[in-house]
């Protein structure tokens, strides 16, 4: 069974700070992605990694930035938190064996972040 | 631009069949997927379609139709828990998933 674990359900920051969102998968995926996800629209792409300290923009990297260091660990960073920014962060991985990136993607249970 | 249309929502009766469609204007084509999201949880894996036609696992089916740019999710036997956004994703031509807005599935006794 895939797992996907993000390091907070919830969470509150001020404008201005430094944010950090976790997500760790145990099933050896090569490719992770950071999506947010707002009423009346779909999933939007921030960010994804295919490989180790490898990273790809997506639709809206703006105001966000990522980490892959190991394999199994891709954080989201928010530079400078701003308002606009509250919304519900869900991180995905897939298999991705040689680079294929069609695979069916596994969600961890998201993280809603309010911004005050 | 791309674009992925579904219902906002729809309502159905317990032990009923329902239909979700799915309309789908895309760069390319490299499958589509049906993800289940119940409120407030992850999205789950439901189905993956690439080849026309229908593909049933229980009692969801999902049949694509690629000339047409058009893919439904049926669901037959309706239960109380299957109350849940259901998302339409396509992979375009730079396998990256684009999604529709979900469709909010409720269930009446």
């Amino acid at each position: 069974d895939v797992k996907v674990t993000q390091s907070s359900r919830y969470l509150v920051k001020r404008t201005g700070e430094k944010v950090f969102l976790e997500c760790v998968q145990d099933m050896d995926h090569e490719n992770m992605f950071w999506y947010r996800q707002d009423p009346g629209l779909g999933l939007r792409l921030i960010y994804f990694s295919y490989d180790v300290k490898m990273k790809e923009k997506g639709d809206i990297p703006e105001g966000y930035s990522v980490s892959r260091e190991k394999k199994e660990r891709f954080s989201l960073i928010l530079e400078s938190a701003s308002t606009n920014q509250t919304s519900m962060y869900l991180c995905a991985s897939s298999k991705g064996t040689s680079g294929r990136l069609t695979d069916t993607q596994y969600f961890g249970p998201g993280t809603r972040l309010t911004v005050l | 631009g791309q674009n992925i249309d579904q219902p906002t929502e729809m309502t159905a009766t317990e032990g009923a069949i329902v239909q979700i469609n799915c309309t789908y204007q895309t760069s390319g084509f490299n499958g589509l997927f049906w993800y289940q999201q119940h409120a407030g949880e992850a999205p789950t894996f439901l189905s993956y379609n690439v080849l026309d036609g229908l593909e049933e696992k229980g009692r969801f089916s999902s049949f694509l139709s690629r000339s047409k740019g058009y893919s439904y999710l049926l669901l037959k036997e309706l239960q109380m828990k299957d109350s849940a956004s259901y998302l339409c994703a396509v992979m375009d031509s730079n396998y990256q998933l684009i999604w529709g807005a979900g469709t909010k599935l409720i269930i009446k006794p």
